[in-house]
């Protein structure tokens, strides 16, 4: 059973443009979440997080806003650059030692 | 300074045979973990150590399954009896992390292919 869902698979957006991607999750208790970018044949690598005690975190061009009433997350990258194109994955955790991943959205800014 | 490795990076074996991965994490690292990434899936979650404690086993599909980690550093995670369906991408993941908010670094993982 998915607990955190990324329900498109795939994205592509024009250099310059914003990159928004999105990302649902079902358990309530969560209240820590991460977004992780991934290359081919990389492991994913940390991005940005946020805690459930705000609503928004910015670091540079990438910013994530949460949603606890809609359970809704989503990762903005202004401006998108054809280096951000790779698999995004959402991930979150709430009391214990899992972590729960989304299957990725595969980003194509195209120059 | 060195992220975490992960050997083979390759491995192809038979359906039936055992296999063993390994892990070495980021020094001074005390928690680790192991996913699975199969084809069109998301990253799941199969085993965690954090120090001295007993490991998270609650993830492991099967107990075909099983991890070690040796004087809380390098981990093995060990596929007995492997079947087509363990065919996938296995992550390690390191972290300094006590509290489960810590970032996880990621190893380039081990694509596992059972014939």
């Amino acid at each position: 059973d998915q607990q955190v869902k990324q329900n498109s698979p795939s994205l592509s957006v024009q250099e310059g443009r914003i990159s928004i991607l999105n990302c649902d999750y079902t358990n309530s208790m969560f209240d820590y979440f991460l977004w992780y970018k991934k290359y081919p044949a990389e492991g994913p690598t940390f991005l940005i997080s946020i805690s459930s005690i705000k609503d928004k975190n910015e670091d540079g061009r990438f910013t994530v806003f949460l949603n606890k009433s809609a359970k809704h997350l989503s990762l903005h990258i202004v401006p998108s650059q054809p280096g951000d194109s790779a698999v995004y994955f959402c991930a979150a955790s709430g009391t214990g030692n899992q972590f729960y991943f989304g299957t990725g959205t595969s980003l194509t800014v195209i120059p | 300074g060195a992220g975490v490795s992960q050997s083979p990076s390759n491995k192809v074996t038979e359906k039936g045979k055992d296999v063993e991965l390994r892990c070495d994490p980021i020094s001074g690292h005390t928690a680790l973990y192991w996913y699975r990434q199969s084809l069109g899936q998301g990253l799941e979650f199969l085993i965690y150590f954090q120090g001295n404690s007993a490991p998270d086993k609650s993830g492991l599909p099967s107990d075909r399954f099983s991890a070690e980690r040796t004087g809380g550093s390098v981990s093995t995670l060990t596929i007995q009896r492997t079947q087509q369906e363990d065919s996938a991408v296995y992550l390690c993941a390191s972290s300094s992390d006590l509290a489960g908010r810590e970032t996880q670094y990621f190893g380039p993982g081990t694509r596992l292919l059972v014939l």
